[in-house]
């Protein structure tokens, strides 16, 4: 059975500051996303990774993925308010298929 | 291009009653997902569906029943609600696995569901 795992499950950082959120799975896979939800959203896609060693960047937000490792990580540099949400990682272990297994998410709070 | 939307928003119902939730998509994607999101606890996939006429078990399926009848909807149902049966329930859709950056799954906006 698929365990996708984040940590920290809750994180508060101060405006400015660099943060990283961990992603760890535990079967293979070569295909991770990241998703963002604001309180009583939706969810908002922000990364696909397809590959070992992948790196997608997007503003402040940047993601890797590392298949032998079975991590992925979502780094935040110089947080600003905005960037407040929850943050899934999804793993799909099912090529054809793209059944998503979701993390239990990150609640970031950024602190002015 | 309104993308994927869910009727209704909220719903209350009693324990036994029965309900279904509607999701729509205008995106002509094949696929299609309905998933439940409970505090602490992630998203977890009820049914899903890979093309018209179509449906399969996800994680989490005891209690709920699905269908595809036509390929930009995929109705939820629930036959004798319970209270564990309460939650926010998602219904997100995908194009085929083309194997490109694009291939991400899109959610509709959320249906909040309460059984009493």
């Amino acid at each position: 059975e698929l365990k996708v795992e984040q940590n920290p499950l809750f994180l508060s950082m101060q405006e400015g500051k660099n943060y990283t959120i961990y992603c760890n799975y535990s079967t293979t896979s070569d295909r991770l996303y990241w998703y963002r939800q604001d309180p009583g959203k939706s969810l908002e896609s922000l990364f696909v990774l397809l590959s070992n060693g992948a790196v997608k960047q997007e503003g402040r937000l940047m993601a890797s993925l590392d298949t032998k490792a079975r991590l992925s990580t979502l780094h935040i540099t110089a947080a600003v308010h905005d960037l407040s949400a929850t943050y899934f990682c999804a793993v799909d272990i099912n090529f054809g298929n793209e059944k998503l297994t979701f993390g239990t998410g990150t609640r970031l709070t950024i602190i002015p | 291009n309104a993308g994927v939307t869910q009727t209704p928003k909220f719903r209350v119902l009693k324990t036994g009653q029965s309900m279904t939730l509607l999701c729509a998509q205008d995106m002509n994607h094949e696929y299609m997902y309905w998933y439940r999101q409970d505090p602490g606890m992630g998203l977890r996939l009820i049914h899903y569906s890979v093309g018209e006429g179509t449906t399969a078990k996800g994680e989490v399926p005891d209690g709920y029943n699905v269908s595809r009848l036509k390929k930009q909807n995929f109705l939820l149902g629930l036959e004798s609600a319970a209270p564990s049966q309460t939650s926010v329930y998602f219904c997100a859709s995908s194009r085929d696995r083309g194997g490109s950056s694009t291939d991400t799954q899109y959610f509709g906006p959320g249906t909040r569901l309460t059984v009493l």
